[in-house]
């Protein structure tokens, strides 16, 4: 069972414009969803979180909203750089019990074009 | 803050020998540590969770005697793969956890069984 999914495995966007990538889960028991940056043959890097009770968290260029009722969180990102350019993945995670984790989805690869 | 540092970056073995992997929080303190592995152009796979002075908790499927794991203080865990085989070859990442939810993973380490 794919808890966290994210279906768009790449995503091709322009220098300067905002790059929007998707996230899908079916577990209403995470208590918290964070967005990771990964390069080929590194660690993920934490980009940003949000508590499931917030509808949005802005850090910088980074935006992520939450949509409770609809099991989906979005990571913008704009301006976009090319050095934005990696594999990012989403993740939920709770408090406590058997959520006590993080549960990835599969990543979404974007390529930011100069 | 919250680095997280792995040693070795890489690493060459020959099969049946065992491989030594650390983990270290290198400024703030890892209540829990994890570690994941993951296979090329795969998410990561949750491996096993430890808290300091506790034994791990493994998912399922993962074999704890071929995987051990210490996490001997709240800046250090290792994992070590016993009596290793070709098919342990793979990328290992850890992360680390203090309070808050938010987790911050090392740069991981390759692990080539010959």
């Amino acid at each position: 069972d794919q808890q966290v999914k994210q279906n768009s495995p790449s995503l091709s966007v322009q220098e300067g414009r905002i790059s929007i990538l998707n996230c899908d889960y079916t577990n209403s028991m995470f208590d918290y969803f964070l967005w990771y940056k990964k390069y080929p043959a590194e660690g993920p890097t934490f980009l940003i979180s949000i508590s499931s009770i917030k509808d949005k968290n802005e850090d910088g260029r980074f935006t992520v909203f939450l949509n409770k009722s609809a099991k989906h969180l979005s990571l913008h990102i704009v301006p976009s750089q090319p050095g934005d350019s990696a594999v990012y993945f989403c993740a939920g995670g709770g408090t406590g019990g058997a959520t006590n984790k993080l549960i990835f989805g599969t990543g979404t690869l974007l390529a930011v074009q100069p | 803050g919250a680095v997280v540092s792995q040693h070795p970056s890489w690493v060459i073995c020959k099969s049946g020998t065992s491989v030594k992997i650390e983990c270290r929080s290198l400024d703030f303190q890892a209540t829990t540590m994890f570690w994941y592995r993951q296979f090329p152009k795969q998410s990561l796979m949750l491996m096993a969770t430890s808290n300091e002075g506790s034994k791990a908790t493994y998912e399922q499927g993962v074999e704890k005697d071929k995987f051990l794991i210490n996490h001997a203080s709240l800046t250090l865990s290792t994992l070590t793969v016993t009596s290793a085989h070709p098919e342990d070859s793979s990328f290992y990442i850890c992360s680390c956890r203090a309070q808050s939810y938010e987790q911050y993973f090392g740069p991981g380490t390759r692990l080539t069984v010959t």
